[in-house]
């Protein structure tokens, strides 16, 4: 059975920092794609990063761009988010997902990041 | 950016009536790269359909996807009680990826 577990969120101040982490289980971690969406409350969905199997193409929705860093650990099946400088506007609750040709097939349960003024 | 719109917003519609949510892109989808997602409260979303029309595993079939190029439609035969939730189109052609706004269809 395919599980991400998403742990890391938390209470941080305007211009903070956070890492996510997720760990990832029953399936190939080193073979796909993987990817953080995010949800803030009571809004939809926004793509935020993903990353390729080797860890070597990367890429950010524009307001994560210098803020953000996505990147993985195929020998741990972890998937991480640095996350720097945050803003008011990132609170949201953060999904780790995989990534099969664009379309994110597993979810996480989230983990919910907020960001106070 | 590619900006999905959906419609309607919000769906009333009672059990074992058929529901048809739309989708509609700013600019052509590439490849028809075309996603459908479920979320009901406190869940996670759900792969429905990808590639326009390819139902997910384990997806019933009284769901189905269909269109091309900027319009898009799920349709949801015969509700069943726990099809209630929100909606999503999502087009993962170019990047950014982006999401329409969603459709809550609600018991009626």
């Amino acid at each position: 059975e395919v599980q991400l577990v998403e742990s890391g969120g938390g209470l941080v101040q305007s211009g903070g920092s956070l890492r996510l982490s997720c760990a990832a289980s029953g399936f190939s971690f080193s073979t796909y794609w993987v990817a953080w969406v995010r949800q803030a409350p009571g809004k939809g969905l926004e793509w935020v990063a993903n990353i390729g199997q080797d860890g070597n193409e990367l890429y950010y929705v524009d307001s994560a761009k210098g803020r953000f860093t996505i990147y993985r650990d195929n020998a741990k099946s972890s998937l991480y988010l640095q996350m720097n400088s945050l803003r008011v506007e990132d609170t949201a609750l953060y999904y780790c997902v995989t990534d099969q040709r664009g379309a994110f097939d597993y979810w996480g349960q989230g983990t919910l990041v907020t960001v106070s003024s | 950016e590619i900006v999905l719109t959906q419609s309607p917003g919000t769906l009333s519609l009672s059990p074992g009536e058929g529901a048809t949510l739309s989708c509609r892109a700013s600019q052509s989808v590439s490849g028809n790269h075309l996603a459908w997602y479920q979320q009901k409260p406190g869940q996670a979303p759900r792969l429905l359909i990808h590639d326009t029309s390819n139902r997910a595993t384990g997806i019933p079939d009284r769901f189905s996807g269909s269109g091309s190029r900027t319009d898009f439609t799920l349709t949801i035969n015969r509700l069943e009680p726990e099809d209630f939730a929100v909606y999503y189109c999502q087009q993962y052609g170019s990047l950014p990826r982006t999401f329409g706004q969603g459709t809550k269809v609600e018991i009626k």
